[in-house]
């Protein structure tokens, strides 16, 4: 697609409910990332996909948290038993070279995820 | 872990005024971007300058890499410049292109 698809837009889940958070990257980016942007602060580093493989994860903040990217497009994090602090949005980024470097990223719209 | 400090926080203009906002970052750095989130929360990429300075339309950018600061200058404001500008570097120890945010600097734009 024309550019970086995140779905849903919003989500509100109960504490303990499972959710799942789709990116669309654009069509033959080979790197995609997620990050996590609590209100009010810069977005922070959670992963890093590779094509499918997922060549970093070290700022997934638990166990709770999952991420694939199985056929090296569509991304899919998943959190399970979901908690208050988890409440942030939740960005996609790709980029068609591996890493980010000097082509930049190319941000989705975000997902929304209320915890209540 | 490597720090990136962004000042001011926040700063109000009137629409034709310039500014200067800036970004300093405690470690060396492999890469380093300027975004833009719009007030909808929509990144949007300004910048790529991990060294030296760029140009685009009213919006220019410099970094110097010696000295771990970077600035972003925006000239002859508009409306639509208002949102949050972040400054986001690539420590040169990360290894895998993450990007390290700043707090970010609020721009209002005023008519």
């Amino acid at each position: 697609g024309a550019g970086v698809s995140q779905s849903p837009r919003y989500k509100v889940a109960k504490r303990g409910q499972d959710v799942a958070l789709r990116c669309d990257p654009i069509s033959g980016h080979v790197s995609l990332f997620w990050y996590q942007q609590a209100l009010g602060q810069g977005p922070e580093f959670l992963t890093y996909f590779q094509n499918e493989a997922q060549l970093d994860k070290s700022g997934l903040p638990s166990d709770r948290f999952f991420a694939e990217r199985p056929e090296g497009s569509v991304s899919t994090l998943k959190i399970q038993r979901t908690q208050q602090e988890d409440s942030a949005v939740y960005l996609c980024a790709s980029s068609p070279q591996t890493g980010g470097g000097r082509y930049g990223y190319t941000f989705g719209s975000g997902t929304r995820l209320t915890v209540v | 872990g490597i720090q990136v400090e962004q000042s001011p926080p926040d700063l109000i203009l009137q629409e034709g005024a310039n500014s200067t906002l800036r970004c300093n970052f405690s470690d060396s750095v492999n890469n380093l971007q300027w975004f833009h989130q719009n007030p909808w929360g929509q990144l949007i990429n300004l910048f790529y300058i991990p060294s030296g300075t760029k140009q685009n339309g009213r919006l220019s950018a410099t970094t110097v890499a010696t000295e771990r600061y970077s600035l972003l200058y925006i000239s002859s404001s508009q409306t639509t410049d208002s949102g949050v500008y972040f400054c986001a570097v690539d420590p040169t120890t990360s290894g895998t292109y993450k990007y390290i945010f700043g707090t970010g600097t609020r721009l209002k734009v005023l008519a």
